[in-house]
């Protein structure tokens, strides 16, 4: 069975400030991830996904998430915030080949002028 | 491109009446389309998976009967809610996918409230 955690409902950080959002996942076999954004009234937009090879992911607008197998865990960073970061952040996972996706609860993000 | 749209964007009725929802995809062929359920402050849930032309598989706990899915072409999945009641009132979003493609690619959603 698959699952994913997101720590943290909320997070606030200033304008060109770090950004750390965290997904834990569990999943039988070998997932895929995925970082999603929802701005307010908008569907869900990829930020980047994590399925084979470099653990390094990089993701539009700046983001970037390391897979680490170790610690079941794919969190997403930014060096720098920008106002137009904010919005919710989704995780997601889907193991290898399978069509489902299972999101996280979402994190919310604000960003502080 | 990959542009998913939904229609309508917000929809109010009374309860026993059915709402349908559209979901398009506006510039590829998706052969596969998903239909989720977001609750306030809650994840996305799967709802069902669509492939065109075939019937919808449901996931566990959704009432088939209540929630008809038709993906009649490879442009265009509907969700129609049957006799429906306040507890239905959700946001609901579709994503449609490519074939061999891993990606989803999400709609806007549709916000619907059962008085």
């Amino acid at each position: 069975a698959q699952s994913v955690t997101q720590l943290g409902s909320h997070v606030s950080v200033s304008e060109g400030a770090l950004v750390l959002l965290r997904c834990n996942y569990s999943s039988s076999v070998p997932p895929y991830l995925f970082w999603y954004v929802q701005y307010p009234n908008q569907g869900l937009q990829l930020l980047l996904k994590y399925t084979t090879g470099a653990t390094l992911v990089k993701g539009i607008n700046g983001f970037e998430a390391e897979f680490k197998k170790s610690e079941t865990s794919f969190h997403l960073t930014k060096p720098s915030a920008h106002m137009s970061d904010a919005a919710e952040y989704f995780c997601a996972v889907s193991e290898t080949g399978a069509n489902n996706l299972f999101f996280g609860t979402g994190t919310r993000l604000t960003v502080i002028p | 491109g990959a542009v998913v749209s939904q229609h309508p964007s917000r929809v109010i009725c009374k309860s026993g009446t059915s709402v349908k929802i559209e979901c398009r995809s506006l510039d590829f062929q998706a052969t596969t389309m998903f239909w989720y359920r977001q609750f306030p402050k809650k994840s996305l849930m799967l709802m069902a998976t669509s492939n065109e032309g075939s019937k919808a598989t449901y996931e566990q706990g959704v009432e088939k009967d209540k929630f008809l899915i038709n993906h009649a072409s490879l442009t265009l999945s509907t969700l129609t809610v049957t006799s429906a009641h306040p507890e239905d009132s959700s946001f609901y979003i579709c994503s449609a996918r490519l074939a061999g493609v891993l990606t989803q690619y999400f709609g806007p959603g549709t916000r619907l409230t059962v008085l």
